[in-house]
């Protein structure tokens, strides 16, 4: 199992350039979400979705939007990119909604690197 | 609002010396609370979750952490760290009133010297 991928790695965007950012997951999770990390701030939840078809707000989603229309596929998609969305950008699944004991650890991908010039 | 405090930005400890990273959480009951580790260019991997039960939990790579009501704190330990332990710590906490999202904690980065 790959676990989890996010394509590209790393990404260069001039100011109000558009991108998309793709998360990849091989495990069956219902659960995706995207985070942003930035220094000295944690990650912070951007959007996620509890199934193929769905998408909700986290705390900072302005400027961002997601798709899930495959189980195994969560896409983020930048449409103008401003230099406040310089960030390390994360995609996590998780098999079973969060609360649950067994169940409820988030599977990270390696990251995708974003710099908006 | 929940929230989650690592106070300590950077720790730095020598290779067999035992460590203690802190975190406290601000929340009106129990939460659950998590912590994971971040290696240099990687995505960050689950070390220990708490949700309710005996409060000393035992994670991978030898780690633990205690959960303090009294407190409101979940710090993570180990009693010999390895240069390989050499990474940025994240708390987390879960809560049902936040629909289970996690909150996280700014991190600590741990430094080990040889």
């Amino acid at each position: 199992n790959a676990g989890v991928t996010q394509t590209p790695k790393f990404r260069v965007l001039k100011t109000g350039q558009s991108m998309t950012l793709l998360c990849a997951q091989d495990m069956n999770h219902e659960y995706m979400y995207w985070y942003r990390q930035d220094p000295g701030m944690g990650l912070r939840l951007i959007h996620y979705s509890v199934g193929e078809g769905t998408t909700a707000k986290g705390e900072v989603p302005d400027g961002y939007n997601v798709s899930r229309l495959k189980k195994q596929n969560f896409l983020l998609g930048l449409e103008s990119a401003a230099p406040s969305q310089t960030s390390v950008y994360f995609c996590a699944s998780s098999r079973e909604r969060p609360g649950n004991r067994r169940t409820d650890t988030q599977y990270f991908g390696p990251g995708t690197r974003l710099t908006v010039l | 609002a929940q929230s989650v405090t690592q106070p300590d930005i950077h720790i730095t400890v020598s290779e067999g010396a035992s460590l203690e990273l802190r975190c406290n959480y601000s929340y009106g009951a129990t939460p659950y609370l998590f912590w994971y580790v971040q290696s240099p260019g990687q995505g960050l991997q689950l070390l220990l979750k708490y949700f309710s039960g005996d409060t000393l939990v035992q994670g991978i790579k030898g780690f633990e952490a205690e959960f303090k009501r009294s407190q409101s704190s979940f710090n993570l330990r180990k009693p010999s760290v390895h240069w390989s332990d050499a990474a940025e710590y994240f708390c987390a906490v879960g809560a049902m009133d936040s629909n289970y999202q996690l909150i996280w904690g700014a991190g600590t980065k741990l430094i080990i010297k040889p």
